[in-house]
């Protein structure tokens, strides 16, 4: 079973508005967390935000708020007021375990090409 | 601070050569890194953890033989492509653990293997 799903294979926005990229995931170890990252055409992996498992507020950097439902095991990415470079794509990760063991080890999901429109 | 380097950032080699992509933490000490393969528009897929000192785990499927790695130093693993096919073609990006980081895990900025 996939660890870690993204179902928006694709997604379209207007610059300026807000978009939300799904992200669900599936594990048993009560200690977890949860990144985001974004992937422009160079290849690079910037990291956007973090959500552990035991934190009870929704983890906010910037633009980027990441919308936490531990019963659901859904972990959003919100983007607002998207900009013409936030056009690439978004990979959804997790790591099981508390923070420092398995050494980060990290599981992702398939991702999603995020394109704005002018 | 938590720079990861990668080298070459591309490289084209012929079928049946071998090929060396290096992967350094630039300002911390990295026990543990892992290396991902990623084809276009797909995930990224862990195919080893490189623990320095010791021989790597590789994840289940990946030939081992096939993608020599070798962490030599607290500073740098580096990935060994043998004899190397078209259908190895990707981009490899390593990352490593950094337990005093904020993130823990710091990427590489990749390497794009092009076999002929």
């Amino acid at each position: 079973a996939q660890k870690i799903t993204q179902t928006q294979p694709g997604m379209f926005v207007q610059e300026k508005e807000a978009v939300t990229l799904d992200c669900t995931y599936d594990t048993s170890d009560p200690s977890y967390g949860l990144f985001w990252y974004k992937q422009p055409s160079s290849g690079e992996m910037i990291f956007l935000i973090y959500q552990g498992s035991y934190d009870q507020q929704n983890a906010t950097e910037g633009r980027y708020s990441l919308n936490f439902q531990k019963a659901r095991k859904s972990a959003n990415l919100v983007i607002s007021a998207s900009q013409l470079g936030d056009s690439a794509m978004y990979f959804c990760a997790m790591r099981e375990g508390p923070s420092g063991t398995s050494y980060g080890k990290l599981t992702f999901g398939q991702g999603t090409i995020l394109t704005v429109h002018p | 601070g938590a720079v990861v380097s990668q080298h070459p950032s591309w490289v084209i080699c012929k079928s049946g050569t071998s090929v060396k992509i290096e992967c350094r933490s630039l300002d911390f000490q990295a026990t543990t890194m892992f290396w991902y393969r990623q084809f276009p528009k797909q995930s990224l897929m862990l195919m080893a953890t490189s623990n320095e000192g010791s021989k790597a785990t590789y994840e289940q499927g990946v030939e081992k033989d096939k993608f020599l790695i070798n962490h030599a130093s607290l500073t740098l693993s580096t990935l060994t492509v043998t004899s190397a096919h078209p259908e190895d073609s990707s981009f490899y990006i390593c990352s490593a653990f950094f337990s005093g980081g904020e993130y823990e895990q710091y990427f590489g900025p990749g390497t794009r293997l092009t076999v002929t």
